[in-house]
């Protein structure tokens, strides 16, 4: 079974600073893919990035980028010049090719003025 | 880009009465979709994987007569709580992958279920 590790319950950052989002994941699959995905308080999940594991280049996306070690199976989350709009739950999620996505237990983001 | 919706947005039914909510890919054709139940300040948990046509696949310990999935085309799939109780009222959200395009999920705003 897949499993999803965010072990930063809560952050905090200063607007126009960075922070990263740790996650790790446990998996025997060699082909497979990861999300960050954010959750404002509208409770929308929006997706903020995709890696393919099969990709060595981090994927980026704006502020968003992505470190992605698969030999440590860590796929942690930099948010660059945060915005007080980031402010959000984060979720990490693994997924198989043609699978269903397993979610982390979040983080909570909170962007400070 | 791909959009998901979901009816109702938010429910209020008796305990006892039973609770249909949509899910629906506006712009694309999805084979599956899923469905998940989110608790407050907990993360999201998948209780069944909907394949259009077919039947659905349950997660351990979602019971399958209690909801009930039918996904008649490749744009709805629709989640029956029946005969619901106090404590499944949750925040119910489904998820839809394009087949034609990227492995991605899109999700469905959510609908509140509360239930009296």
């Amino acid at each position: 079974a897949q499993t999803v590790t965010q072990s930063q319950p809560e952050m905090s950052v200063q607007e126009a600073e960075t922070v990263t989002l740790s996650c790790t994941y446990d998996t025997s699959e060699n082909n497979y893919y990861l999300f960050w995905y954010k959750q404002p308080p509208s409770r929308q999940m929006i997706l903020v990035i995709r890696q393919e594991a099969y990709k060595q280049q981090n994927a980026t996306e704006n502020r968003f980028s992505v470190n992605f070690q698969k030999a440590a199976k860590s796929f942690s989350l930099k948010i660059s010049d945060s915005q007080l709009g980031d402010t959000a739950m984060y979720f990490c999620a693994f997924m198989r090719r043609n699978n269903d996505m397993r979610f982390g237990a979040g983080t909570r983001l909170t962007v400070k003025p | 880009g791909a959009v998901v919706s979901q009816h109702p947005s938010r429910v209020i039914c008796k305990s006892g009465t039973s609770v249909k909510i949509e899910c629906r890919s506006l712009d694309f054709q999805a084979t599956t979709m899923f469905w998940y139940r989110q608790f407050p300040k907990q993360s999201l948990m998948l209780m069944a994987t909907s394949n259009e046509g077919s039947k659905a696949t349950y997660e351990q310990g979602v019971e399958k007569d209690k909801f009930l999935i039918n996904h008649a085309s490749l744009t709805l799939s629709t989640l029956t709580v029946t005969s619901a109780h106090p404590e499944d009222s949750s925040f119910y959200i489904c998820s839809a992958r394009d087949i034609a395009g990227e492995e991605t999920q899109y999700f469905g705003p959510g609908t509140r279920l509360l239930v009296l």
